[in-house]
């Protein structure tokens, strides 16, 4: 079974430009994560996805980050402008409806100059 | 406000020693509680995870004490080796299915 993809893996922007990250859930996985993980602290939620629809982004900064799963597959979150305090590694996890556990994929380091 | 928190930060062992990771947490509405391990560049993967209706589960060298009174989870690394080293993170699952996670503990073995 293939796991959590992301891409890219490694992005270097400067502050005030944008950029996206994508994940591929593993397949049938109707819920999915984003967290954001800075350097020496555990993930923190950013955005829950049941299907294509949000359950929970009550900690999603909505004035800069934007998050879509539009056909409750690919997801894509959106940084717009980034600041330097959004250095870190984003997360993406998925898990089956109704199961216990959460499959991470590799993360995409952000590094903002 | 952190949700669940997390000692000690970083520890140190020797091989064959067991290292024990502490959890305390407030919200008694959380109903599952994992544990993570995490390699350098590499996402979290599951390790071990309990319920709060049970008081020990064990699975191989690893072993989950949970003290449901107190709020306070635990995990136990037997017999530990220098493979185990990497950063361990708890978590606490709320009934909405969002997923609080402690702040790490990084677990140096030496051989």
């Amino acid at each position: 079974e293939a796991g959590v993809a992301q891409s890219p893996r490694y992005k270097i922007i400067e502050k005030r430009q944008s950029v996206a990250f994508w994940c591929n859930p593993i397949s049938g996985h109707a819920t999915l994560y984003w967290y954001q993980q800075i350097l020496g602290q555990g993930p923190k939620l950013l955005i829950q996805f049941q299907n294509n629809g949000v359950v929970d982004d009550s900690q999603l900064p909505k004035d800069r980050f934007s998050a879509e799963r539009l056909k409750g597959v690919d997801s894509t979150l959106k940084i717009q402008p980034a600041k330097l305090e959004d250095s870190a590694v984003y997360l993406c996890a998925s898990r089956v409806a109704g199961g216990e556990t959460q499959y991470f994929g590799p993360g995409t380091r952000l590094l903002v100059l | 406000q952190q949700q669940v928190k997390q000692s000690p930060q970083s520890l140190i062992v020797q091989k064959g020693g067991i290292p024990i990771i502490n959890c305390a947490y407030e919200n008694t509405a959380f109903d599952y509680f994992p544990w993570y391990q995490q390699f350098p560049g590499k996402g979290p993967a599951l390790l071990i995870a309990i319920r709060p209706d049970v008081s020990e589960k064990k699975e191989g060298r690893f072993t989950i004490s949970f003290n449901k009174s107190a709020k306070q989870f635990s995990l136990h690394i037997m017999d530990s080796q220098p493979g185990d080293s990497a950063t361990y993170f708890c978590a606490a699952r709320f009934t909405g299915n969002q997923f609080y996670f402690g702040t790490g503990t990084s677990l140096t073995v030496i051989p």
